[in-house]
């Protein structure tokens, strides 16, 4: 089971909304709507941000969204933060042997 | 309040074997799946291991099967993941996690095991 695939990298100025990109395949991503995303930042344990492609769990800002089309899901920030720089992480369920993968991860930098 | 604390990790020789313990509190332990996700240095995230509440179900990703052995004792709330002939590659950081309908809702701060000579 491949990871899911993000950019390496994406950045913004403050305020400024930036997209970051999750793709997989017909049997995670496109086959099921659990698709989650998870913050991390340094020396820190992952944090929920989007749960089943577009919900937020308690207390997670509105500044983040998340959606779905095909085997592809995203992960909207709006409004950029100085706090919201650190590493992101997509997931989905699969119907491959692992039952979880997470994505490659995408360093969020705001410049 | 929800908790996960891992413990057990360390430094080990390749070949050798060790037993990480996540201590679970806040919620009803024997109601939850509980699985590993592990973390190599300055890399992702990669799924381990689950077992179901009763822990009469496991799955483990390619990597680790056949070394790894996860495992649970609801009575002290507790899960395992036993870890032989380890290799250099499985150095990273282990967090226990708790899913809530396919999303992992609940991270221990992660245990760090080194495997080198």
């Amino acid at each position: 089971q491949s990871a899911l695939t993000q950019p390496a990298s994406v950045s913004g100025s403050p305020g400024q909304s930036i997209t970051i990109s999750c793709t997989g395949t017909n049997s995670d991503i496109g086959a099921y709507n659990y698709v989650s995303w998870y913050q991390q930042h340094p020396g820190q344990a992952p944090k929920l941000m989007i749960y089943e492609v577009s919900n937020r769990p308690s207390g997670v800002s509105n500044r983040f969204s998340g959606s779905k089309s095909g085997n592809t899901a995203s992960l909207t920030i709006s409004g950029l933060q100085a706090e919201d720089e650190a590493d992101y992480y997509c997931s989905s369920y699969t119907s491959g042997s692992t039952t979880y993968v997470f994505g490659t991860g995408t360093k969020v930098s705001v410049l | 309040e929800v908790q996960l604390v891992e413990s057990g990790g360390g430094l080990v020789q390749p070949g050798g074997s060790l037993t990480l313990s996540c201590a679970a509190s806040g919620f009803t332990f024997s109601d939850y799946w509980m699985h590993w996700v592990r973390q190599a240095p300055g890399k992702g995230l990669v799924w381990v291991s689950r077992i179901n509440a009763d822990g009469s179900t496991i799955t483990y990703a390619d990597s680790v099967k056949g070394r790894f052995t996860i495992s649970r004792d609801n009575a002290k709330n507790t899960v395992y993941l036993q870890m032989n002939s380890l290799r250099a590659e499985d150095t990273a950081v282990y967090y226990c996690t708790r899913p809530d309908r396919y999303k992992f809702d609940y991270w221990g701060q992660g245990i760090v095991v080194t495997v080198s000579s």
